[in-house]
């Protein structure tokens, strides 16, 4: 069975840093790309941050690029994001999210999801 | 970057015919994806490529396309569908949400 657990979540202030994690389980891990997808309180999803399955490439939305950096570490099952200078806005709940793609195009989906980790910024 | 636009709302009464549309210009090129998110879950996929439904979704769920909008179809609605519908696409350029669709079952 297919597991994602995220963990890491917690108040911070304004200025501060945290760091998620995402155990996986029941897959291989390695194969995957990875994905952060953030809700912040009764709004709707927003993608953060992709890594692909070796960890060799990613990319970011603008509204965290610079302050956040997404990894892995594949002898662990355990995908990251680091996340520094956090405002107010980052507020949400953090999602991992394991990508299905086709191999005849670019175009993916997000096949499992963890429960996800409360962010909560405020002083 | 481009838009998926959803509607804020949609009600039904139970029995009837739900329709959940998505409007964005790449959607003619990309593929679209449906979630439902019901309170306190994570999303679950229910339509993947426009119209395909995954193994342990009711039939009642179908999808469909046409032009820049694609259409999530909630046929019978039951009062467990009561939830959030988020459309997806997705390029080399990136991951994209509709802003969310909330489906009252009156």
């Amino acid at each position: 069975e297919v597991q994602l657990v995220e963990s890491g979540g917690g108040l911070v202030q304004p200025g501060g840093s945290l760091r998620l994690s995402c155990a996986a389980s029941g897959f291989t891990f390695s194969s995957y790309w990875m994905h952060w997808v953030r809700q912040a309180p009764g709004k709707g999803l927003v993608w953060v941050s992709r890594i692909n399955s070796d960890g060799s490439s990613t990319s970011y939305a603008d509204s965290v690029k610079g302050r956040f950096t997404i990894s892995r570490d594949n002898a662990k099952n355990t995908l990251y994001l680091q996340m520094n200078s956090l405002r107010a806005e980052d507020t949400a709940v953090y999602y991992c999210a394991r990508e299905y793609g086709f191999l005849e195009s670019d175009s993916y989906y997000f096949d499992y999801w963890g429960q996800g980790t409360l962010v909560t910024v405020s002083s | 970057s481009y838009e998926l636009t959803q509607p804020p709302s949609v009600s039904v009464s139970p029995g009837q015919t739900a329709r959940i549309t998505c409007s964005g210009d790449a959607l003619p090129k990309q593929y679209a994806y449906w979630y439902q998110q019901k309170p306190g879950q994570a999303p679950v996929l229910v339509i993947y490529k426009d119209s395909e439904r995954p193994s342990g979704i009711p039939e009642r769920f179908s999808g469909s396309s046409s032009g820049t909008t694609v259409t999530l179809t909630i046929s019978g609605v039951q009062a467990e569908d009561e939830a959030d519908y988020y459309c997806q696409s997705a390029d080399s350029s990136g991951t994209f949400f509709g802003g969310g669709t909330k489906l009252t079952v009156l």
